[in-house]
């Protein structure tokens, strides 16, 4: 069974800093996909980012990059020079390519301080 | 990417009663899936709708609880009945993506709350 674990309940970062929220994740199948979703207060799910697991790069969708470690089963999420929107929950998901069903962390919830 | 929308936005209801929550896809899509999100948690996947056949439930979900119906490949409706206070949550559907990597998007979600 796939799982994820997101283990920062909550992270603050100053405006126009970087910032790294974790995610670890565990799946026996060799061929998954990992996933950051948002989700601000309004309550919907945006998407950010996707790396697949065969993939030789890490991702990046503008400010956002993915860290991609497969030895340590990490898909860190990287958001540079944070902005005031950009506080909100933050999900980390994966799928196997076997299936369909997306896993989520727990999330952690990013504050931005101006 | 697809744009989904969800009606109801928002409910409150009474115990006992049910609500039918409505997905509309402006593009025709295979599967559509129906997630819950109780108050501070993550997203927990209810079923997954295909066109033309039964959806098929996770654990801890059954239909007579939250039937859903998919008349075709751009709506879906998902009913949460003889509802409860612990039914209080955000309901989300979602499509897969087009790249065929797995991602989802998800549709605005339903806030319902009941008393």
């Amino acid at each position: 069974a796939q799982k994820i674990t997101q283990t920062q309940p909550g992270m603050f970062v100053q405006e126009k800093e970087a910032v790294t929220l974790d995610c670890t994740y565990d799946t026996s199948d060799p061929s998954y996909g990992l996933f950051w979703y948002k989700q601000p207060s309004s309550g919907e799910m945006i998407f950010l980012i996707y790396q697949g697991s065969y993939d030789q790069q890490n991702a990046t969708e503008g400010r956002y990059s993915l860290n991609f470690q497969k030895a340590r089963k990490s898909a860190n999420l990287v958001i540079s020079a944070s902005q005031l929107g950009d506080s909100a929950m933050y999900f980390c998901a994966i799928v196997e390519t076997s299936g369909s069903r997306l896993t989520f962390g727990e999330g952690t919830q990013l504050t931005v301080n101006p | 990417s697809a744009v989904i929308s969800q009606k109801p936005s928002r409910d409150i209801c009474q115990r006992g009663t049910s609500l039918t929550i409505q997905c509309q896809v402006d593009s025709q899509v295979t599967m559509m899936f129906w997630y819950r999100q109780q108050p501070g948690q993550s997203l927990t996947l209810i079923a997954t709708a295909n066109q033309g056949s039964e959806a098929t439930y996770e654990s801890g979900f059954v239909i007579d609880k939250f039937p859903i119906s998919r008349p075709n490949l751009t709506f879906s409706t998902l009913t949460v009945s003889n509802m409860s206070p612990e039914d209080s949550s955000i309901y989300l559907c979602s499509v897969q993506g087009p790249s065929g990597g797995g991602e989802q998007f998800f549709g605005p979600g339903t806030r319902l709350t009941v008393l």
